[in-house]
């Protein structure tokens, strides 16, 4: 089973601040995405990615960074949090063929 | 506009009945339609899929029927049981990252004794 695992599980932090979310995989999945889970709007794409040094813009990418260091790292990043951002982030990964495998989530709360 | 909408944000059936929840897509060019469930307080785990050279499929008490000239696609879950509650995700793709997933915006599905 594959195994995605992010850090950390819950973050808070106040408008302006700057956010590191962490995600690793141990699978050796090409993709991995991140998602933001909101209420009404299900999940929305991020940024993905489908290798290392590799970046592609997902569907709501505004306020977000993201680098994916090696196959099995990628990170997202908030420069300049905002009370809009507050959200439950998933990571993913896959090999696209079997599915997305998903992290447990991380609660990001921007005050 | 939304790629993938999902009408009912809430369904409850009762034990053993059965639970259809639909999902309709924009992109002519999705052929992936992949479901995912959510138990509470849970991430997200693949349930089954479909794709578009196909209308039918069929694991254990899920069915997913796809209607690509209505733009069509739902979940059919048969003999309902309480582990069954969660919310459901409908999502799209296409290529050439079958992977690279739009999804809805859930259908909490309740179960009730």
């Amino acid at each position: 089973e594959a195994a995605v695992t992010q850090s950390p599980r819950n973050k808070v932090t106040v408008t302006g601040g700057n956010v590191t979310l962490s995600c690793r995989q141990t699978n050796s999945h090409n993709y991995m995405y991140w998602y933001r889970q909101d209420t009404g709007h299900g999940l929305r794409l991020i940024h993905y990615s489908y290798g290392a040094g590799n970046l592609q813009i997902g569907d709501v990418p505004d306020g977000y960074k993201a680098t994916r260091t090696t196959q099995e790292d990628f990170f997202l990043l908030l420069e300049l949090a905002s009370p809009s951002q507050t959200s439950l982030y998933f990571c993913a990964s896959s090999d696209n063929r079997a599915g997305l495998f998903f992290g447990h989530g991380t609660k990001l709360s921007v005050l | 506009g939304e790629k993938v909408e999902q009408h009912q944000s809430t369904l409850s059936v009762r034990e053993g009945d059965s639970a259809v929840i639909n999902c309709t897509y924009t992109d002519t060019a999705s052929s992936y339609f992949p479901w995912y469930k959510q138990e509470a307080g849970k991430s997200l785990h693949f349930v089954i899929d479909i794709r578009s050279n196909v209308d039918r499929k069929q694991s254990q008490r899920l069915t997913v029927l796809l209607d690509k000239k209505a733009k069509r696609f739902s979940l059919h879950i048969t003999a309902t049981q309480p582990e069954d509650s969660a919310i459901y995700f409908c999502a799209e793709g296409g290529m050439p990252n079958y992977n690279v997933l739009y999804f809805g915006s859930g259908t909490k599905l309740t179960v009730e004794p």
